[in-house]
């Protein structure tokens, strides 16, 4: 383990359901991730928290929901998904988003969500 | 925001020959520059990085050169080992607080 645990591991949900992936880090870091991965993107950035505010949000369609309750947990909401919906979700994180100093940017990355939508 | 392309997408080598990776970006204000290896099944992991006021760092068998003039990063990997077979991403740090992109990824694939 390297400090960032993600569940479910594997998740298959129909496009009508409601469905909720949770990321949980003890590593002290105030930066939080959610990427997308697939063979056609493969690392995808989707969503950023630092401090638990959102500082970014690449332009992901609303059946998509995070939420950062505090620094250590993330969690990404999934409603009426589509197929095409269906990758593995990284959660990743870092001590903070700014580069400021040596090693305060550096991924620690979660093993993921393997997401599966019919 | 940030341009990356990672060439070759695909590279074979021979164990014991070298490889090198190019990463080329966009934003002429970046200055972080690292590199992550992912192995099959597993999460993608720092394995080198190196800051715009360096123009080259190594770690052992692994090394990453910086052109700040032409806007690319090399990843350098000597006596590849088949324990070195993964996806490699780079992931160039633009500018303020912007966070990493990532590349399309290499897969390296060492022939014992």
């Amino acid at each position: 383990e390297t400090g960032v645990t993600q569940t479910p591991r594997h998740l298959v949900m129909g496009m009508t359901n409601k469905k909720s992936l949770k990321c949980e880090q003890h590593l002290g870091h105030n930066a939080m991730y959610w990427y997308k991965q697939s063979a056609k993107k493969p690392l995808e950035l989707m969503f950023v928290y630092n401090f638990k505010e959102q500082t970014e949000n690449n332009s992901v369609p609303s059946r998509f929901s995070p939420e950062c309750p505090n620094s250590s947990h993330l969690f990404l909401h999934l409603h009426t998904l589509q197929p095409e919906d269906s990758a593995l979700y990284l959660c990743a994180s870092s001590q903070d988003q700014r580069v400021t100093f040596s090693g305060a940017n550096v991924l620690t990355f979660g093993a993921g969500s393997r997401l599966t939508v019919l | 925001g940030e341009n990356v392309e990672q060439h070759p997408s695909t590279l074979s080598v021979q164990e014991g020959d070298s490889a090198v990776i190019k990463c080329t970006y966009s934003d002429s204000a970046s200055n972080y520059f690292p590199w992550y290896k992912q192995e099959l099944g597993k999460r993608p992991q720092l394995i080198i990085d190196i800051r715009s006021n360096v123009g080259e760092k190594k770690d052992q068998r692994i090394a990453v050169t910086l052109n700040k003039t032409a806007k690319h990063f090399s990843l350098h990997i000597t006596e590849t080992q088949p324990e070195d077979s993964a996806v490699y991403f780079c992931a160039p740090r633009g500018a303020g607080n912007t966070p990493l992109v990532f590349g399309k990824g290499t897969r390296l694939s060492v022939i014992a």
